[in-house]
């Protein structure tokens, strides 16, 4: 699985846009752009996911970038309860996903 | 519509016993991964399954720790003579047979918390 980078942590104030970034610049054209975040000890929550095509869903909209080297997951109004560990993941079809640490991000009053 | 249903929840276990832990994916589902997560690290791929087949054991450890998938029932991670060590949440996910779409989107359960003695 190809390897991502995002940044340790971020904070967002409440009712803001919080953007979280992910670069993955070894994707190959096969593999799909996954966001999961989790909420401290619970289990991981799917968020998005995408191949080229920027997707937007009920709950965030993710942007991928031309080259696809990098895509941007973004959480219109955050809210206190979106305080979670935010992970960016790529992989093919029916593979295993692939962790990182991902981004911790703190939303704030 | 349940989703994904591990048991135990927490489970405690003093060092040399056995630990089993079950867990049952989204109905229909017939791809199942097991994850592990130390306290305050990621989430580790551990195996992936499908029914009665076991796809890709690359994360589990060579000894104590074995995984199933049953054509009935539910799948099961079985960690053997515990250490202290083995201390983590471990979570279960699970995924459709098919992937229409290309696209492979996994439902986690909430974890069973085991703490070893």
């Amino acid at each position: 699985d190809a390897k991502t980078t995002q940044p340790p942590s971020m904070d967002c104030a409440e009712g803001r846009a919080a953007n979280l970034p992910c670069n993955h610049s070894t994707i190959s054209g096969n593999e799909y752009v996954y966001w999961y975040r989790q909420i401290h000890s619970q289990g991981p929550q799917y968020i998005i996911h995408g191949l080229k095509n920027n997707e937007t869903n009920e709950m965030a909209s993710l942007i991928i970038t031309e080259d696809r080297k990098s895509s941007t997951l973004i959480l219109p109004h955050a809210t206190l309860r979106d305080t979670a560990v935010y992970y960016c993941t790529i992989t093919g079809t029916a593979s295993k996903l692939t962790f990182g640490t991902g981004t911790r991000l703190q939303v704030t009053l | 519509n349940a989703g994904v249903m591990q048991n135990p929840r927490h489970l405690v276990r003093r060092r040399g016993q056995e630990a089993r832990l079950r867990c049952s994916p989204v109905k229909g589902h017939s791809h199942v991964y097991w994850y592990r997560q130390l306290p305050e690290e990621g989430l580790k791929f551990m195996v992936y399954l499908q029914k009665e087949n076991i796809i890709d054991e690359s994360g589990m450890p060579k000894e104590r720790f074995s995984a199933e998938f049953p054509k009935e029932g539910p799948s099961i991670l079985r960690i053997q003579q515990v250490v202290r060590g083995d201390s983590a949440a471990y979570f279960c996910a699970s995924s459709p047979s098919s992937a229409r779409s290309g696209a492979n989107v996994l439902t986690f359960g909430a974890g069973s918390r085991l703490t070893v003695l």
